[in-house]
């Protein structure tokens, strides 16, 4: 059983368009995260929810927008996709603050054509 | 603002060497330190992780890391690199609730 699980794994999509990420997780944690990783690796947090509620948006563009229908669950929908927003997008899930460490699913790839 | 260095951005050693990451950190607080590694294709693994105590903790796959306050740092090192630790490896400190920062990462190498 995957632990944090994102689908899909890989997403082609034109410029314009709206597409969606779907994240599970099924650790029983109540933190779950969106991070973004860039060409050159590096890792930025977008945000995060705690039982369902927004705890962190770190100034992402408002065509991003997370819902988390319950605390198993965090999707990311992003609307008028640009050519910057190719990355891999990676879901995580932490008990509470996270010092225990987070629990990453395996990642989605992005690229806007 | 609280941010995480890794000054190697690639690294090479050979099958059986010794290895060291850098990682240097900038938090006002006590910090809560971690390593992660991220293999090609997959999502990050945590290797270990520092909240307090003792200053030297141990990790899976042999790994350990050092927490130095004095440098602001926290290392991690490894004895004898196996082919299969060829992967990135980022170090990261908790920035307050829910919040995790990462540094840019290391690219380790490993010669057969």
């Amino acid at each position: 059983d995957t632990a944090v699980s994102q689908t899909p794994k890989y997403l082609v999509t034109q410029m314009g368009n709206d597409k969606s990420i779907k994240c599970e997780q099924n650790l029983g944690h109540d933190t779950m995260y969106w991070y973004k990783q860039d060409s050159k690796k590096f890792l930025k947090i977008m945000f995060s929810y705690n039982n369902k509620e927004l705890i962190i948006n770190e100034t992402v563009p408002n065509r991003f927008s997370p819902k988390s229908p319950d605390k198993a669950h965090l999707n990311l929908h992003i609307n008028s996709l640009e050519l910057g927003d190719s990355a891999v997008y990676f879901c995580a899930s932490s008990q509470g603050q996270g010092w225990g460490g987070y629990t990453f699913g395996s990642g989605t790839r992005l690229t806007v054509v | 603002a609280q941010s995480v260095t890794q000054p190697d951005i690639h690294i090479t050693v050979s099958e059986g060497a010794s290895l060291e990451l850098r990682c240097n950190y900038s938090y006002g607080a006590t910090p809560y330190l971690f390593w992660y590694v991220q293999s090609p294709g997959q999502g990050l693994q945590l290797l270990l992780k520092y909240f307090s105590g003792d200053t030297l903790v141990q990790g899976i796959k042999g790994f350990e890391a050092e927490f130095k306050r004095s440098q602001s740092s926290f290392n991690l090192r490894k004895p004898s690199v196996h082919w299969s630790d060829a992967a990135e490896y980022f170090c990261a400190v908790g920035a307050g609730a829910q919040k995790l920062v990462f540094g840019q990462g290391t690219r380790l190498t490993i010669n057969p």
